[in-house]
């Protein structure tokens, strides 16, 4: 089966411009989500999707980002404007089930943004 | 406040040697604990689950322990290779929240 796809592998924007960062899940997962890490930094969680729904955004650093899921497939992270500290690599996961069973998640590779 | 603490940066060892790796968490009471490994430019890669009532889990050179009175799991890879290197990440999650709690990594580095 394919694995979590993301797009684009890379992106430099400038300080104030808008990234759209893209998730493409396992077919079938219900369960989408983001997690970023800067620069010697460890992982750390933004947001979880199931289906279409928001199940918790706890992580998300400020309105400045937005995630949307439409209709339960791929979901998009929007960054507008970008900072400086939003550089780092953001990393989309996608799961069969809440409580991932015994399988964990499948992380896609990653979208490694450059804000200067 | 809480942690995750991975016992080192880096960790060196020669092939053929059974490489361990730790896992130190404070004031969580993770349900599981994950392991992953990743390589540079590329995601984790989801490798073991270790839940809370378990003490050890095998996967075939990998064994994972978990002690959640000394709040620590452990991460044996016995008889390593070359192929072996790549940084290590334990990860929690607790209660009935979804999200992974990661920490910062072990890079392994197996040499002949």
């Amino acid at each position: 089966e394919a694995g979590v796809t993301q797009f684009p592998s890379h992106s430099v924007i400038e300080k104030g411009q808008t990234v759209t960062l893209r998730c493409d899940p396992i077919s079938g997962h219900d369960n989408l989500y983001w997690y970023r890490r800067v620069m010697g930094k460890e992982i750390k969680f933004l947001l979880h999707f199931v289906k279409e729904s928001k199940q918790d955004e706890s992580g998300m650093p400020n309105n400045r980002f937005l995630a949307e899921r439409t209709g339960g497939t791929y979901s998009t992270l929007k960054v507008q404007p970008a900072e400086l500290e939003d550089s780092g690599v953001y990393f989309c996961a996608s799961s069969q089930d809440r409580a991932s069973s015994n399988y964990g998640y499948t992380f896609g590779s990653g979208t490694r943004l450059t804000v200067v | 406040s809480q942690k995750i603490e991975q016992n080192s940066e880096a960790l060196n060892i020669q092939e053929g040697k059974t490489a361990t790796l730790t896992c130190n968490y404070t004031n969580y009471s993770p349900a599981y604990l994950q392991w992953y490994r990743q390589d540079p430019g590329r995601g984790p890669v989801f490798l073991l689950l270790i839940r809370e009532n378990e003490k050890e889990k095998r996967k075939e050179r990998l064994k994972v322990t978990f002690d959640t009175t000394l709040k620590q799991s452990l991460f044996h890879i016995t008889a390593s290779q070359p192929a072996d290197s790549a940084t290590y990440l334990c990860a929690l999650r607790t209660g009935t929240a979804s999200k992974l709690t990661f920490g910062t990594g072990t890079r392994l580095q197996v040499t002949l």
